[in-house]
């Protein structure tokens, strides 16, 4: 089975701090992605990545950057925390981004205070 | 990508079939048909996903019209645990991968 890990299931940051979601796969996926789920506005995506060193902005990157180093690693920045970006953080890999499923983690729910 | 139209809810008796109905009338060629459905508080989870022919796996069975423009997705024997908010969504690619309000399936004991 596919695993896909985020570093934590909660986090709770202040407004204006540097935060550093961390998402791990293990099946060697080309592809990975970061979503933010919101009520009412379902899952948008914040960036992906085709490859290594490789990203791509999403619909909403604004305030968002990612990091892609190694290929079963891709991070997620967000420069400078602020109230309007607490949400829950999916990270999600696949094999191909075309015609093969999604996988996901568990989520981030991240609150800024 | 399609855009798809589930009911907010359903209910289902523990130990029967629960059928999800997915309509995707604007489905264009290329586009699979991908259900995933997500527990409280936890990711969302892949279930089956097809083109055009009906597929079953170990979790469930993916019914697709002949005209593509519908889709069922059937649990032969819901348990409690299959409780979820089910998304039905038609994409080519995860560039625009659409998550719409989905069915929140009650499974009753």
């Amino acid at each position: 089975d596919v695993k896909v890990t985020q570093s934590s299931r909660y986090l709770v940051k202040r407004t204006g701090e540097k935060v550093f979601l961390e998402c791990v796969q293990d099946m060697d996926h080309e592809n990975m992605f970061w979503y933010r789920q919101d009520p009412g506005l379902g899952l948008r995506l914040i960036y992906f990545s085709y490859d290594v060193k490789m990203k791509e902005k999403g619909d909403i990157p604004e305030g968002y950057s990612v990091s892609r180093e190694k290929k079963e690693r891709f991070s997620l920045i967000l420069e400078s925390a602020s109230t309007n970006q607490t949400s829950m953080y999916l990270c999600a890999s696949s094999s191909d981004p075309n015609n093969s499923p999604l996988h996901f983690g568990n989520g981030t729910r991240l609150t800024v205070t | 990508d399609a855009k798809t139209t589930q009911p907010p809810s359903m209910d289902c008796a523990e130990g029967r079939a629960a059928n999800l109905p997915c309509n995707h009338s604007t489905i264009s060629g290329n586009e699979y048909v991908y259900w995933y459905r997500q527990i409280h508080s936890q990711g969302p989870q892949y279930i089956i996903h097809g083109l055009k022919n009906n597929e079953t796996n170990e979790m469930a069975s993916l019914i697709i019209t002949e005209d593509r423009k519908s889709s069922t997705l059937i649990l032969p024997h819901a348990t409690l645990r299959d409780t979820a908010v089910y998304y039905c969504i038609a994409a080519y690619n995860f560039n625009k991968f659409y998550f719409g309000s989905g069915t929140k399936l009650n499974v009753k004991p």
